[in-house]
């Protein structure tokens, strides 16, 4: 199905695990964003993406590392998992002509 | 650096009544867009309106509509006919129309404002 999806939906771990949270979309957006979702936060850039091979900081990137080898995936990676990056993410891309971002349905995860 | 500013943590209103949020933000760009975003208890994240700021017309979608005063810097939402499933967080979200190094085509948000709506 055409859109953006993000995997796993859920995930428990560990302080000290790296974890990769996975973020595809199908519409060959250029531009590709990670944010959590914290409350009292409202949502907060982690990092984002231009291109392929182009990525970027966002307001909150310590803790975590980014790759973007192709246009359609995005992954998130946390190196060493801590109890403060407890939070739910969103993976968008922004629409060509619109602007607007899309965004997948968020993975919430939980660190131990 | 901008800023979106979402007073209200929370609202709540009468189904069939009408509601209005609130959300100011700081800027000195002259072109930018603003949008609002509903959040649902599924967590997906739904565009409700997008408003370009070089429009003085104010957007509209159904039941949906802003009052976007551009020189106040502020960009109410105000739903009528409020319905259950208008039950959600709302965003408020700011994106510079500009291209240049930085965080190109991010949005910055608001904290939300949580609306209920009772039967």
């Amino acid at each position: 199905d055409a859109g953006i999806t993000q995997s796993p939906r859920y995930k428990i771990t560990e302080t000290g695990r790296q974890v990769t949270l996975m973020c595809h979309q199908t519409w060959s957006h250029s531009y590709m964003f990670w944010y959590r979702q914290d409350l009292g936060h409202g949502l907060r850039l982690i990092y984002y993406s231009a291109a392929a091979d182009i990525t970027d900081k966002g307001e909150v990137p310590d803790g975590y590392v980014v790759s973007r080898s192709k246009t359609e995936n995005f992954p998130l990676t946390l190196e060493s998992a801590t109890r403060s990056q407890t939070s739910v993410y969103f993976c968008a891309s922004r629409g060509t002509y619109t602007g607007e971002l899309f965004f997948g349905e968020g993975s919430r995860l939980t660190v131990l | 650096a901008q800023t979106v500013t979402q007073s209200q943590p929370e609202m709540s209103v009468q189904e069939a009544e009408t509601v209005t949020l609130s959300c100011t933000y700081d800027t000195s760009e002259s072109d930018y867009y603003l949008f609002w975003y509903k959040q649902p208890p599924s967590r997906q994240m739904i565009l409700v309106i997008r408003q370009e700021a070089y429009k003085q017309q104010n957007a509209t979608e159904n039941r949906f509509s802003v009052n976007f005063q551009k020189a106040a810097k502020s960009f109410s939402l105000k739903i009528s006919d409020s319905q259950l499933g208008d039950a959600a967080m709302y965003f408020c979200a700011y994106r510079s129309a500009m291209n240049y190094g930085g965080s190109q085509g991010n949005l910055i948000f608001g904290k939300g404002t949580k609306l209920s709506v009772k039967p």
